[in-house]
């Protein structure tokens, strides 16, 4: 599965769009991107997917780039409820389907 | 999605003694996958267990120390055995669906004293 590089920390105010970049330029063309948050003491939570074409659920938007080197996880208007560690995650399915490799992601904290 | 229950949700157990983790989802899945977040770290994947075959074990995790039944398409256990104090960590389950989103449950603290 490709690597993917996110930042450490990120900071959000209450009420704005908290907007969270993941890089993953080696990503292969059958794989997928899959984000997922941990907020503290609980197990992960799977947020959204995409494959190269932009996704919205009632969570959170998804952007890929046209050339999949990155994506960006968009949470529109950031809750306190929404402070937690974000992982970006790709992988191809087959073999690998549900076997997730996870870095270290991105510590949101939202601030009132 | 998917509703998965681990229990237990924590323990304090004492070195050199063994913990058997039990996992139950509400519906019948082909893999199961167990997971290890150590204190401060992100979640390592241990193993695939699958119906009917061996547990398929990641690099770094061997079989002796964690056994892993999966007896039905709803169930299965992790054991942690001859436990010491840098087994202290959470165990996670989880199953995929469609695409390969991944579920989890809410995790078992475990810590060796």
């Amino acid at each position: 599965d490709a690597k993917t590089t996110q930042p450490t920390s990120m900071d959000c105010a209450e009420g704005r769009a908290a907007n969270l970049p993941c890089n993953h330029s080696t990503i292969s063309g059958n794989e997928y991107v899959y984000w997922y948050r941990q907020i503290h003491s609980q197990g992960p939570q799977y947020i959204i997917h995409g494959l190269k074409n932009n996704e919205t659920n009632e969570m959170a938007s998804l952007i890929i780039t046209e050339d999949r080197k990155s994506s960006t996880l968009i949470l529109p208007h950031a809750t306190l409820r929404d402070t937690a560690v974000y992982y970006c995650i790709v992988n191809a399915g087959g073999t690998s389907y549900g076997k997730l490799t996870f870095g270290q992601g991105t510590i949101l904290t939202v601030h009132p | 999605s998917a509703v998965i229950s681990q229990k237990p949700s924590r323990d304090i157990c004492q070195r050199g003694t063994s913990l058997t983790i039990q996992c139950q989802v509400d519906s019948q899945v082909t893999m199961m996958f167990w997971y290890r977040q150590q204190p401060g770290q992100s979640l390592t994947l241990i193993a695939t267990a699958n119906q009917g075959s061996e547990a398929t074990y990641e690099s770094g995790f061997v079989i002796d120390k964690f056994p892993i039944s999966r007896p039905n398409l709803t169930f299965s256990t992790l054991t942690v055995s001859n436990m010491s104090p840098e087994d202290s960590s959470i165990y996670l389950c989880s199953v995929a669906r469609g695409l390969g989103e991944a579920f989890f449950g809410q995790g078992t603290r475990l810590t060796v004293v």
